[in-house]
């Protein structure tokens, strides 16, 4: 069964800093790009963050650039999301995805993790 | 920068009824478009890749069609768990781009 599953989400002050953690099981982790995306409550998806599959390329969204940053652990099966600088505006449920092999497209998300900027 | 139209913003139906929804792309992207639904607290599900193919675990009443600017996913005789909302995606430069969604409502 593919599982992902993130943690490190909370309630933070504007201007501090948070990571977010996403642990991957049921597929072979080292072989995916994996993404982040964020939701604010009952509005639409942002693509947030991707990560090659060996972390030799990293692209981000022009409203996290310079203050996020996407890394992963292949050995460990783990994605991460340093977030710094923290503003209102990142308040979101932010779920981590994975890109499937076959097409570009997210394929698996895990259930998301709440960050809340307050 | 490519842009995701979605249309209707909201569709009320009925179960058994056939849903179609629309995406439109500001510029020609092949068939590198997917649709995806989430359900209320639910993440997000594929359910359809590449324009047209269904994942085998998504059921056959979901078709996709289009190519270049235009795609419809149509949800034929739409049951109760159907109603959700629909987000169509594509990859550009390795960012992901959302249309803005269609919320199916049961009518």
């Amino acid at each position: 069964e593919v599982r992902l599953v993130e943690s490190g989400g909370g309630l933070v002050q504007p201007g501090r800093s948070l990571r977010l953690s996403c642990v991957v099981s049921g597929f072979s982790f080292g072989e995916n790009a994996m993404h982040w995306v964020r939701q604010v409550p009952g509005k639409g998806l942002e693509w947030v963050a991707g990560i090659s599959w060996n972390g030799g390329t990293m692209v981000y969204a022009d409203s996290v650039k310079g203050r996020f940053t996407i890394s992963r652990d292949n050995a460990r099966n783990s994605l991460y999301l340093e977030m710094n600088s923290l503003r209102a505006e990142d308040t979101a449920l932010y779920y981590c995805a994975s890109e499937a092999r076959y097409s570009y497209v997210l394929d698996q998300w895990g259930q998301g993790a709440q960050v809340t900027v307050s | 920068e490519i842009v995701l139209s979605q249309s209707p913003a909201a569709l009320s139906l009925s179960p058994g009824e056939r849903a179609t929804l629309s995406c439109r792309a500001s510029q020609s992207i092949s068939t590198f478009l997917a649709w995806h639904q989430q359900k209320p607290g639910q993440a997000p599900r594929l359910l359809i890749y590449d324009a047209s193919n269904r994942p085998t675990d998504i059921p056959a009443r979901f078709s996709g069609n289009g190519s270049g600017t235009d795609f419809t996913l149509t949800i034929n005789s739409l049951e109760p768990e159907d109603f959700a909302v629909y987000y169509c995606h594509h990859r550009s430069n390795w960012r992901y781009i959302f249309g803005q969604g269609t919320k199916l409502e049961i009518k």
